[in-house]
């Protein structure tokens, strides 16, 4: 079974600073997408970062990044400069390639301080 | 161009009343996936329409739900009877080929009281 791990219900990060989500997952596969999704309150969840499980290098969208580490199987994102507009719910997730079968983690809520 | 909408945003219900939730897919998308979050845990998979085909329903909890989308167009999600561990978001997802990046609607926030 795939199970995707976020063990931090809640952070917080001063404006401008930096923060990084942390993300583990559990798979017998070695073909694999993995996400970061982002969900503003009271609006919909989108797509901030994906990266497939072959490349090594790490995915970057502008002051997004993430840090995979394949063997660990850890999946973190790094926000750099933080914004207002970045406080948000944020969910890690899984997808076996040739599968519609998302996996999510629990999620983490992000508040970003003035 | 519109993306993925659901109706109603909020609903609240008592155990045992039917509530039907719908999801208009991003137009063209033939591809539409259903999820649900239960309160403070993750988002799980419910099921996977291919136009108006089931492909995939293997995450569906019970017999109480029932997902159709005829004429491979707009779905809806039927809680009936609803009990009380049917709270959550239900959110709806589509994307244009299988396997592509799947676009979210807002959820649909259910209470069954």
């Amino acid at each position: 079974a795939q199970t995707v791990t976020q063990s931090q219900p809640e952070m917080s990060v001063q404006e401008a600073e930096t923060v990084t989500l942390s993300c583990t997952y559990d798979t017998s596969e070695s073909d694999y997408y993995l996400f970061w999704y982002k969900q503003p309150p009271s609006r919909q969840m989108i797509l901030v970062i994906r990266q497939e499980a072959y490349k090594q290098q790490n995915a970057t969208e502008n002051r997004f990044s993430v840090n995979f580490q394949k063997a660990a199987k850890s999946f973190s994102l790094k926000i750099s400069d933080s914004q207002l507009g970045d406080a948000a719910m944020y969910f890690c997730a899984y997808r076996r390639t040739r599968s519609n079968d998302m996996r999510f983690g629990a999620g983490t809520r992000l508040t970003v301080k003035p | 161009e519109a993306g993925v909408t659901q109706f109603p945003s909020h609903s609240v219900i008592e155990k045992g009343q039917t509530v039907t939730l719908r999801c208009d897919p991003i137009s063209g998308h033939d591809n539409l996936y259903w999820y649900r979050r239960v309160m403070g845990k993750e988002i799980k998979f419910l099921l996977h329409f291919v136009k108006e085909s089931k492909q995939d329903e293997s995450g569906m909890p019970n017999n109480r739900f029932l997902a159709e989308r005829t004429g491979g167009t707009y779905s809806t999600l039927k809680v009936q009877p609803a009990e009380l561990e049917d709270s959550g978001v239900y959110f709806c997802a589509s994307s244009q080929y299988e396997g592509n990046e799947q676009f979210f609607g807002p959820g649909t926030r259910l209470t069954v009281l």
